[in-house]
């Protein structure tokens, strides 16, 4: 699993309220991604990071925010959940070299 | 824009078949492609990984071809086992950028 944690692991929050998603590795990747996976859209990246406070957008970034204060934490917030963001969110890291993919276990959010 | 098609989007197969999942991609100029499995509520887990200068990749009953030039990657899935039944998801790594774009899998199930 690559040592990648993530927390919670469900969540149930209200719209308008905020929610921030936490990914924690021990293996000091420099590369960490957030994804999200729908039914009929399969996973999409929302934003990524290749460093300490180097992040960038992926497809889906609108309404989602990003900080990477530390190697081993990345944090996925949303700054006013709607109904539209309920969704499996899943983090991942890259391999220097063969730029092989691991996922973590995954956060299931649910915005009433 | 790349685009990830796999099919079929589901298979249902007795146990002991030899069987292959297909992906297929609209733009060649790819860094690498991996296979992945996801079990029902679960994350990712890697399977293979093959480079754009390899044809194939082998890891005990699983091998993973690709042919760049046609857009097309095969996971071959030798003597299955009910174990194997999970969506089956490939992804494409841009040369151009870091990130992955997902097929949208296929649904493996495999009868006792």
């Amino acid at each position: 699993d690559a040592g990648i944690t993530q927390s919670p692991r469900h969540k149930v929050t209200e719209t308008g309220t905020p929610v921030t998603l936490r990914c924690h590795q021990t293996e000091n990747h420099r590369y960490m991604y957030w994804y999200r996976q729908d039914p009929g859209h399969g996973l999409r990246l929302i934003h990524y990071s290749y460093g300490v406070k180097d992040t960038d957008k992926g497809e889906v970034s609108d309404g989602y925010s990003v900080s990477r204060s530390k190697t081993e934490d990345f944090l996925l917030t949303l700054e006013s959940a709607t109904s539209s963001q309920t969704s499996v969110y899943f983090c991942a890291i890259r391999l220097e070299g063969t730029h092989e993919q691991y996922f973590g276990p995954g956060t299931r959010l649910t915005v009433t | 824009k790349q685009e990830v098609t796999q099919i079929p989007a589901a298979l249902s197969v007795p146990e002991g078949e030899n069987l292959v999942l297909n992906c297929s991609f609209t733009d060649s100029a790819i860094y690498n492609l991996q296979w992945f499995r996801q079990d029902p509520g679960k994350g990712l887990t890697s399977l293979l990984l093959i480079q754009s200068s390899q044809r194939e990749q082998t890891s005990g009953r699983l091998n993973a071809s690709l042919d760049k030039s046609s857009g097309r990657s095969t996971l071959y899935i030798a003597a299955s086992q009910p174990g194997d039944s999970a969506t089956y998801l490939c992804a494409v790594r841009e040369t151009s950028g870091s990130r992955l774009t997902f097929g949208e899998g296929t649904q493996l199930t495999v009868n006792p």
